[in-house]
């Protein structure tokens, strides 16, 4: 099955700090990855997807992340954190064993922005 | 704006009961998932729908069940809460293959 880790449960920084959240995967074929931002109270919001081309992705809210083949990873990253960026981080990836349109989901990771 | 809603926002139930969660996009998507999200668990998938008449399960199933008359719905019904179901339900949607996926603001459920 295709699956994504994140290895942290919470990550703190300080405000004005570089951001990152690690997720690494395991997939057979090519990695279709999706990173996803949950503010309290409410439901998950996309914030941006790898599915080919450059390795760098941007997306929304001043995020990327690095898709780097060789270590199985998509890490996202925010240049500088501010404390509204405090929130539930998910990664997620295409899940081909239950069809093409299946996303497998990690735990999560709570960033915690300290002003 | 085309948009996904999930009703109740939050709902008690006793023990026993059964109990339907909606769910209604106006996105025009042929897949739709049920989730449940738990501490220390993230996002556990429990039943989707890649179009009208087809349902599937998903890693955590028992006790759930879906069925898709329409594209707009896919109403989750647990046949017979239990303490265990308590949790927090998130609907989503997508049109395809490789598209990200839409969710709604979630169901709090608690079975007492």
């Amino acid at each position: 099955a295709q699956s994504v880790a994140q290895p942290e449960d919470q990550v703190n920084v300080a405000e004005g700090n570089p951001l990152t959240v690690k997720c690494t995967y395991s997939v057979s074929g090519n990695p279709y990855l999706f990173w996803y931002v949950q503010y309290p109270n409410r439901g998950l919001q996309f914030l941006l997807k790898y599915i080919t081309g450059d390795n760098l992705v941007k997306g929304s809210y001043g995020f990327e992340a690095e898709f780097n083949k060789s270590q199985t990873s998509f890490h996202l990253k925010k240049p500088s954190a501010l404390v509204s960026d405090s929130a539930l981080y998910f990664c997620a990836v295409r899940d081909i064993d239950g069809g093409n349109n299946r996303l497998a989901f990690g735990k999560g990771n709570q960033v915690v922005v300290i002003p | 704006d085309a948009e996904i809603t999930q009703s109740p926002r939050h709902k008690i139930t006793e023990t026993g009961r059964q109990v339907t969660l909606a769910c209604h996009q106006t996105w025009n998507h042929n897949n739709m998932f049920w989730y449940r999200q738990d501490l220390g668990h993230g996002l556990r998938l429990i039943h989707y729908s890649y179009g009208v008449q087809d349902t599937n399960k998903g890693e955590v199933s028992d006790g759930y069940s879906v069925s898709r008359s329409n594209t707009e719905d896919l109403p989750l019904t647990l046949e017979s809460a239990a303490s265990s179901q308590t949790s927090v339900y998130f609907c989503a949607s997508r049109s395809g293959f490789g598209t990200e996926a839409f969710f709604g603001q979630g169901t709090r459920l608690t079975v007492v």
